[in-house]
């Protein structure tokens, strides 16, 4: 299984752009890159995903190294609604996903 | 509109006693998947299944059961083999290929012990 490092928490302003960092060094050329977020007392909800190339979509990009060792979510203007934990999930093409610890992100007023 | 539901949203469970989750989709997703969260903890995989009538294993299985009688519907029982069943209890869904595709959540049951 990739293992996953993320930062254990951020912060950043509201409607500054925000970079959530993770390493996965062990991956392998065929996992998918996935990131949820999980609001307090919520399930989680799904973010974005990608294998190479970055990727964009209406709430978040992501940015892929290319050597695939680590990726960047790109929150491009945070909101008080973006407050939450994210995970980083490298999907392997088994059936489960491993959710780590993930990175509690304060978004402040 | 289409999604995953659970119920109860607050479930107890006295000692001894075996308790059963509802989780209910209406996704037409062949996959399901029961996850268990401690405080401050990512989420574990108990039990999963792709088809109706099959399930498999996940991490933590031990203590938990389940079935896969109809394609919208998976739901978990935890029994009294489970000694520390306190946490907070996810239901998801996906469509294949389950690498590629994301994981659609409920809103999650929290269950303590009396």
């Amino acid at each position: 299984d990739a293992k996953t490092t993320q930062p254990n928490s951020m912060e950043s302003n509201e409607e500054e752009p925000v970079h959530l960092p993770c390493n996965h060094s062990t991956i392998s050329g065929t996992d998918y890159i996935h990131w949820y977020r999980q609001l307090p007392s919520q399930g989680p909800e799904y973010v974005i995903h990608g294998l190479t190339s970055n990727v964009n979509n209406r709430m978040a990009s992501l940015a892929i190294a290319e050597d695939r060792k680590s990726s960047t979510l790109i929150l491009h203007r945070a909101t008080l609604r973006d407050a939450a934990v994210y995970y980083c999930i490298p999907r392997e093409t088994g059936n489960q996903f491993y959710f780590g610890t993930g990175t509690s992100l304060t978004v402040i007023p | 509109d289409g999604g995953i539901t659970q119920s109860p949203k607050y479930l107890f469970r006295k000692e001894g006693q075996n308790v059963t989750l509802s989780c209910e989709q209406n996704l037409n997703h062949d996959a399901m998947y029961w996850y268990r969260q401690d405080p401050g903890q990512g989420l574990r995989l108990i039990y999963y299944s792709q088809i109706v009538n099959d399930f498999q294993k996940g991490d933590i299985a031990e203590g938990y059961s389940v079935s896969r009688e109809k394609k919208e519907s998976f739901p978990l029982t935890v029994t009294s083999a489970q000694k520390n069943p306190t946490a907070f209890y996810l239901c998801a869904s996906s469509a294949p290929p389950w690498y590629n595709q994301p994981q659609h959540f409920g809103d999650g049951t929290r269950l303590s012990i009396l």
